[in-house]
Protein backbone atom coordinates (compact mmCIF):
# COMPACT_ATOMS: atom_id res chain seq x y z
CA UNK A 1 0.00 0.00 0.00
CA UNK A 2 0.79 3.88 -0.31
CA UNK A 3 0.72 4.50 3.63
CA UNK A 4 1.71 3.37 6.51
CA UNK A 5 -0.82 0.33 7.65
CA UNK A 6 -1.89 -0.46 11.24
CA UNK A 7 -3.89 -3.02 12.43
CA UNK A 8 -5.98 -3.90 14.29
CA UNK A 9 -7.50 -0.40 14.34
CA UNK A 10 -9.70 -0.85 16.36
CA UNK A 11 -9.15 -3.46 19.69
CA UNK A 12 -10.63 -4.33 22.66
CA UNK A 13 -9.18 -6.42 25.52
CA UNK A 14 -9.96 -7.33 29.07
CA UNK A 15 -7.52 -6.16 31.98
CA UNK A 16 -4.85 -9.00 32.49
CA UNK A 17 -4.56 -9.82 28.78
CA UNK A 18 -1.55 -9.12 26.82
CA UNK A 19 -2.12 -7.05 23.06
CA UNK A 20 0.19 -7.42 20.04
CA UNK A 21 -0.49 -4.00 17.43
CA UNK A 22 0.97 -4.28 14.14
CA UNK A 23 2.75 -1.60 12.51
CA UNK A 24 3.52 -2.07 8.62
CA UNK A 25 5.82 1.15 7.36
CA UNK A 26 5.87 2.62 3.73
CA UNK A 27 7.91 0.54 1.88
CA UNK A 28 11.65 0.96 2.26
CA UNK A 29 11.70 3.65 5.14
CA UNK A 30 14.45 3.39 7.61
CA UNK A 31 12.78 4.79 11.03
CA UNK A 32 9.71 3.41 12.15
CA UNK A 33 8.30 5.31 15.52
CA UNK A 34 5.87 4.73 17.82
CA UNK A 35 3.76 6.76 19.87
CA UNK A 36 0.12 6.87 22.37
CA UNK A 37 -2.40 9.83 22.23
CA UNK A 38 -4.95 9.91 24.74
CA UNK A 39 -8.14 11.39 24.16
CA UNK A 40 -7.76 15.83 23.91
CA UNK A 41 -3.98 15.08 23.86
CA UNK A 42 -0.60 15.25 21.65
CA UNK A 43 0.98 12.05 20.30
CA UNK A 44 3.66 10.86 23.10
CA UNK A 45 6.47 9.08 22.18
CA UNK A 46 6.81 5.78 22.43
CA UNK A 47 10.13 4.26 21.06
CA UNK A 48 11.88 4.26 17.23
CA UNK A 49 13.81 2.14 15.52
CA UNK A 50 16.43 2.70 12.74
CA UNK A 51 16.33 -0.36 10.47
CA UNK A 52 16.00 -3.30 13.10
CA UNK A 53 17.78 -1.55 15.96
CA UNK A 54 15.52 0.22 18.21
CA UNK A 55 17.58 3.55 19.02
CA UNK A 56 15.13 4.75 21.84
CA UNK A 57 13.03 3.49 24.05
CA UNK A 58 12.60 6.03 26.93
CA UNK A 59 9.09 6.92 26.49
CA UNK A 60 7.81 3.34 27.22
CA UNK A 61 6.03 3.98 29.98
CA UNK A 62 6.93 0.53 31.96
CA UNK A 63 7.88 -2.79 31.06
CA UNK A 64 5.10 -4.16 30.57
CA UNK A 65 5.36 -2.27 26.78
CA UNK A 66 7.90 -3.60 24.72
CA UNK A 67 8.52 -3.32 20.42
CA UNK A 68 10.69 -5.29 18.14
CA UNK A 69 11.05 -5.02 14.36
CA UNK A 70 12.69 -7.57 13.52
CA UNK A 71 13.39 -7.33 9.95
CA UNK A 72 13.98 -3.71 9.36
CA UNK A 73 10.12 -3.86 8.24
CA UNK A 74 7.21 -4.20 10.02
CA UNK A 75 6.91 -3.51 13.89
CA UNK A 76 4.94 -4.89 17.06
CA UNK A 77 4.70 -3.20 19.70
CA UNK A 78 3.09 -5.95 22.56
CA UNK A 79 1.35 -4.39 25.83
CA UNK A 80 1.70 -7.35 28.45
CA UNK A 81 -0.88 -7.55 31.04
CA UNK A 82 -2.57 -4.73 30.07
CA UNK A 83 -4.49 -2.34 32.48
CA UNK A 84 -7.50 0.20 31.94
CA UNK A 85 -4.77 3.10 32.13
CA UNK A 86 -3.56 2.01 28.69
CA UNK A 87 -6.27 2.76 27.10
CA UNK A 88 -5.44 5.43 23.86
CA UNK A 89 -4.74 5.62 20.33
CA UNK A 90 -1.27 3.94 19.48
CA UNK A 91 -0.25 5.61 16.67
CA UNK A 92 2.83 4.27 14.39
CA UNK A 93 5.39 6.48 12.09
CA UNK A 94 7.80 5.96 9.78
CA UNK A 95 10.35 8.07 7.76
CA UNK A 96 12.61 7.86 5.11
CA UNK A 97 15.43 7.98 6.22
CA UNK A 98 17.52 8.36 9.94
CA UNK A 99 18.61 11.53 10.77
CA UNK A 100 17.52 15.10 10.06
CA UNK A 101 17.05 16.21 6.36
CA UNK A 102 14.57 17.31 3.82
CA UNK A 103 13.40 13.57 3.19
CA UNK A 104 12.77 13.15 7.19
CA UNK A 105 9.38 13.67 7.40
CA UNK A 106 7.21 11.34 9.50
CA UNK A 107 4.12 9.82 8.03
CA UNK A 108 1.58 8.40 10.31
CA UNK A 109 -0.19 5.70 10.12
CA UNK A 110 -4.35 5.74 10.84
CA UNK A 111 -3.90 4.18 14.57
CA UNK A 112 -5.09 1.22 16.62
CA UNK A 113 -7.68 2.71 19.06
CA UNK A 114 -6.46 -0.04 21.87
CA UNK A 115 -9.88 0.10 25.12
CA UNK A 116 -8.95 -2.16 28.18
CA UNK A 117 -11.90 -3.35 30.02
CA UNK B 1 14.64 18.29 28.35
CA UNK B 2 12.34 19.21 25.22
CA UNK B 3 9.40 20.75 25.93
CA UNK B 4 6.50 21.86 23.49
CA UNK B 5 3.63 24.78 24.90
CA UNK B 6 0.52 25.44 23.20
CA UNK B 7 -1.19 27.85 25.45
CA UNK B 8 -4.11 28.38 23.07
CA UNK B 9 -6.43 25.11 24.07
CA UNK B 10 -9.21 25.91 21.74
CA UNK B 11 -9.50 28.90 19.37
CA UNK B 12 -12.85 29.63 17.42
CA UNK B 13 -13.42 31.91 14.34
CA UNK B 14 -16.00 32.89 11.61
CA UNK B 15 -14.79 32.52 8.47
CA UNK B 16 -12.64 34.79 6.67
CA UNK B 17 -10.97 35.56 9.53
CA UNK B 18 -7.43 34.96 10.12
CA UNK B 19 -5.74 32.89 12.99
CA UNK B 20 -2.73 32.52 14.48
CA UNK B 21 -1.82 29.61 16.61
CA UNK B 22 1.27 30.11 19.11
CA UNK B 23 3.79 27.63 20.01
CA UNK B 24 6.50 28.08 22.47
CA UNK B 25 9.31 25.35 22.78
CA UNK B 26 12.38 24.60 24.97
CA UNK B 27 15.51 22.80 23.63
CA UNK B 28 19.22 22.34 25.09
CA UNK B 29 20.41 21.66 21.35
CA UNK B 30 21.18 23.78 18.83
CA UNK B 31 20.27 21.67 16.26
CA UNK B 32 16.66 20.96 16.06
CA UNK B 33 13.67 20.62 14.31
CA UNK B 34 10.16 21.96 14.67
CA UNK B 35 7.14 20.83 12.73
CA UNK B 36 3.22 21.48 12.55
CA UNK B 37 0.75 18.96 11.85
CA UNK B 38 -2.88 19.47 11.07
CA UNK B 39 -5.63 16.50 12.94
CA UNK B 40 -9.08 16.76 11.35
CA UNK B 41 -12.04 15.30 12.45
CA UNK B 42 -11.71 12.30 10.96
CA UNK B 43 -8.37 11.47 12.92
CA UNK B 44 -5.32 11.16 10.91
CA UNK B 45 -2.47 13.16 11.49
CA UNK B 46 -1.02 15.40 8.13
CA UNK B 47 2.06 16.92 7.80
CA UNK B 48 2.42 20.67 7.41
CA UNK B 49 5.57 22.24 7.54
CA UNK B 50 8.74 21.28 8.68
CA UNK B 51 11.60 23.51 9.84
CA UNK B 52 15.15 23.36 10.95
CA UNK B 53 16.61 25.59 13.93
CA UNK B 54 19.15 26.75 11.14
CA UNK B 55 16.96 28.45 8.74
CA UNK B 56 14.47 31.17 10.39
CA UNK B 57 13.11 32.37 7.19
CA UNK B 58 9.66 32.93 7.50
CA UNK B 59 7.62 30.24 4.92
CA UNK B 60 3.92 31.22 3.53
CA UNK B 61 2.06 28.13 1.72
CA UNK B 62 -0.86 29.65 -0.01
CA UNK B 63 -3.19 30.65 3.41
CA UNK B 64 -0.77 28.96 5.95
CA UNK B 65 2.07 30.89 6.96
CA UNK B 66 4.57 30.28 9.89
CA UNK B 67 7.34 32.33 11.66
CA UNK B 68 9.89 31.00 13.18
CA UNK B 69 11.23 33.56 15.82
CA UNK B 70 14.56 31.53 17.90
CA UNK B 71 15.02 34.56 19.65
CA UNK B 72 11.46 33.73 21.46
CA UNK B 73 11.55 30.07 20.97
CA UNK B 74 8.61 30.71 18.95
CA UNK B 75 7.03 28.39 16.01
CA UNK B 76 3.62 30.55 15.42
CA UNK B 77 1.11 29.31 12.60
CA UNK B 78 -1.25 31.64 10.85
CA UNK B 79 -4.38 30.79 8.77
CA UNK B 80 -5.23 33.91 6.58
CA UNK B 81 -8.83 33.61 5.51
CA UNK B 82 -9.86 31.00 7.33
CA UNK B 83 -12.06 28.63 6.03
CA UNK B 84 -14.53 25.53 7.91
CA UNK B 85 -12.35 23.34 6.24
CA UNK B 86 -9.34 24.19 8.37
CA UNK B 87 -11.29 23.06 11.23
CA UNK B 88 -8.91 20.48 13.29
CA UNK B 89 -6.72 20.35 15.66
CA UNK B 90 -3.07 21.40 15.52
CA UNK B 91 0.06 20.16 16.92
CA UNK B 92 2.80 21.65 17.19
CA UNK B 93 5.94 19.57 17.40
CA UNK B 94 10.20 19.33 18.10
CA UNK B 95 12.69 17.33 17.34
CA UNK B 96 16.44 17.13 18.41
CA UNK B 97 19.16 14.90 17.45
CA UNK B 98 21.81 15.19 14.75
CA UNK B 99 21.83 11.41 13.76
CA UNK B 100 19.88 8.11 14.42
CA UNK B 101 17.21 9.67 13.71
CA UNK B 102 14.91 11.71 16.11
CA UNK B 103 12.16 11.24 18.84
CA UNK B 104 9.59 13.75 18.34
CA UNK B 105 8.13 15.46 21.10
CA UNK B 106 4.59 17.00 20.15
CA UNK B 107 2.45 19.78 22.10
CA UNK B 108 -0.97 18.91 23.33
CA UNK B 109 -2.73 20.87 20.04
CA UNK B 110 -4.61 23.72 19.79
CA UNK B 111 -8.14 23.10 18.53
CA UNK B 112 -9.74 25.32 15.93
CA UNK B 113 -13.55 26.03 15.28
CA UNK B 114 -13.84 27.55 12.11
CA UNK B 115 -17.51 28.52 11.69
CA UNK B 116 -19.68 29.67 8.35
Amino acid sequence: GAGVSQSPRYKVTKRGQDVALRCDPISGHVSLYWYRQALGQGPEFLTYFNYEAQQDKSGLPNDRFSAERPEGSISTLTIQRTEQRDSAMYRCASSPNAGPNSDNEQFFGPGTRLTVL
Amino acid sequence: AQKVTQAQTEISVVEKEDVTLDCVYETRDTTYYLFWYKQPPSGELVFLIRRNSFDEQNEISGRYSWNFQKSTSSFNFTITASQVVDSAVYFCALSEGITGGFKTIFGAGTRLFVKA
